[in-house]
Formats: structure tokens, C-alpha cells, sequence
């Protein structure tokens, strides 16, 4: 079955332009995630959603990130008037349960390089 | 979150074992996941260990020690489709047990 997809996969910004990155999870999963990998280092936490309700966002950076998951399916990480320092690339991944211990499923990521 | 540390990099020769150790913090700890990340392309599950142990999943390996705080990967019969990096990443316990910190990845590199 599909997996994890991603779009755009490579978004070049100019500091200061607002861009918005798609997630479509597995069918069916209700959690979803999204994650910050910069070069070099392991993803880090950004927020959590249990199917439409962002149920933790205590990773977002700052008061410029905004994700949302209306439907409960597809998500958007959006990121206003972006910096230098959001040069990364955004991991979404989804999995089928509430708790920790069911697997993630990751997409094959974003990279924003923001000039 | 967990402190996870692993080493940055590795070196293996095609055809040998190598093992690839990762240390975390054992307050508010509740299960070990390993990832392998090619370069460019998304994490793929490996491995989870929530009990003292090794789980053997052909020719990969993860052991867990909670009492220590420490875990391994056991990779046999190296292949260069092995080169990757692996992520260690550790569930917390209660009321955030969905979130895993991540530790940096150890970069392998598998050579002939």
C-alpha cells in the first residue's frame, strides 16, 4: 500500500516568504507527526496530532510555525516570514496507534533551504 | 525527553559484524526504537525493545539493558546496502509516551 508522501520535496524560500509543507499519512493512522532533521543530526520533535487534535506542539520553534490537520488525515506544517535557521528537512511520519510503542511510519521529508 | 548518545561514526568491512551502541537516560524511559536512515530518504523501522533482552531479526540484532541505560544494534554479514545511519530513539513514559527523542545518528560506512 502507499506510504508516507511528502510534497513539495525541495522548497527553496527567500528569507521572509511564508511556505506551507504537505503530509499525507497512511490511511487510516491516526496519529501524525512532524519533525525537524537539520544536517548531520537525528530528527528532532516538533507536534503531535490524534487524528484532527494537535495534542502537543511543544517543539515548534517559535510562534512562526503552525501545523494543522483539519480532517484528521492530511496535515500542513506552514512556517511565516522564514528565517535562515528553518534550513532543514521536514519529516512527517504517521502511525496506526495512540501509544508510543507503535511504529512510525516517516515520508521521505521536505528539504527547505531558505536563502 | 531521554539523552540519547551514540558515536558519530563508524567504519565496518563488508562481511564482518559490527555493533553500534547507544546510551539514554533511564528515568522516564518505556522503549528503545532503532531507525536506518539512507542519505536523502526517510527513517525505516528497525527495531523496538521495550524488555531486557536481544531480539534477533535476521541478520540485524537490538539488545536492551533498561537497569544500564544502554542498548545495541548488532548488524551481521555487513553488506554495502548497509551504509547508512542509524538513529536510536528513545519512548518516554506517561502521559507523552507518543514522542521519541532521537539521538544524532551513527554514520556507517561499509567498505569492500
Amino acid at each position: 500500500g502507499a506510504g508516507v508522501s511528502q510534497s513539495p520535496r525541495y522548497k527553496v524560500a527567500k528569507r521572509g516568504q511564508d511556505v506551507a509543507l504537505r503530509c499525507d499519512p497512511i490511511s487510516g493512522h491516526v496519529s501524525l507527526f512532524w519533525y525537524q532533521q537539520a544536517l548531520g543530526q537525528g530528527p528532532e520533535f516538533l507536534t503531535y496530532f490524534q487524528n484532527e487534535a494537535q495534542l502537543d506542539k511543544s517543539g515548534l520553534p517559535s510562534d512562526r510555525f503552525f501545523a494543522e490537520r483539519p480532517e484528521g488525515s492530511v496535515s500542513t506544517l506552514k512556517i511565516q516570514r522564514t528565517q535562515q535557521e528553518d534550513s532543514a528537512v521536514y519529516l512527517c511520519a504517521s502511525s496506526e496507534g495512540l501509544a508510543g510503542n507503535y511504529e512510525q511510519y516517516f515520508g521521505p521529508g521536505t528539504r527547505l533551504t531558505v536563502t | 525527553g531521554q539523552n540519547i548518545d551514540q558515536p558519530t561514526e563508524m567504519t565496518a568491512t563488508e562481511g564482518a559484524i559490527v555493533q553500534i551502541n547507544c546510551t539514554y537516560q533511564t528515568s522516564g524511559f518505556n522503549g528503545l526504537f532503532w531507525y536506518q536512515q539512507h542519505a536523502g530518504e526517510a527513517p525505516t523501522f528497525l527495531s523496538y525493545n521495550v524488555l531486557d533482552g536481544l531480539e534477533e531479526k535476521g541478520r540485524f540484532s537490538s539488545f536492551l539493558s533498561r537497569s544500564k541505560g544502554y542498548s545495541y544494534l548488532l548488524l551481521k554479514e555487513l553488506q554495502m546496502k548497509d551504509s547508512a545511519s542509524y538513529l536510536c530513539a528513545g519512548r518516554n513514559s506517561g502521559a507523552g509516551s507518543y514522542q521519541l527523542t532521537f539521538g544524532k545518528g551513527t554514520k556507517l560506512s561499509v567498505i569492500p
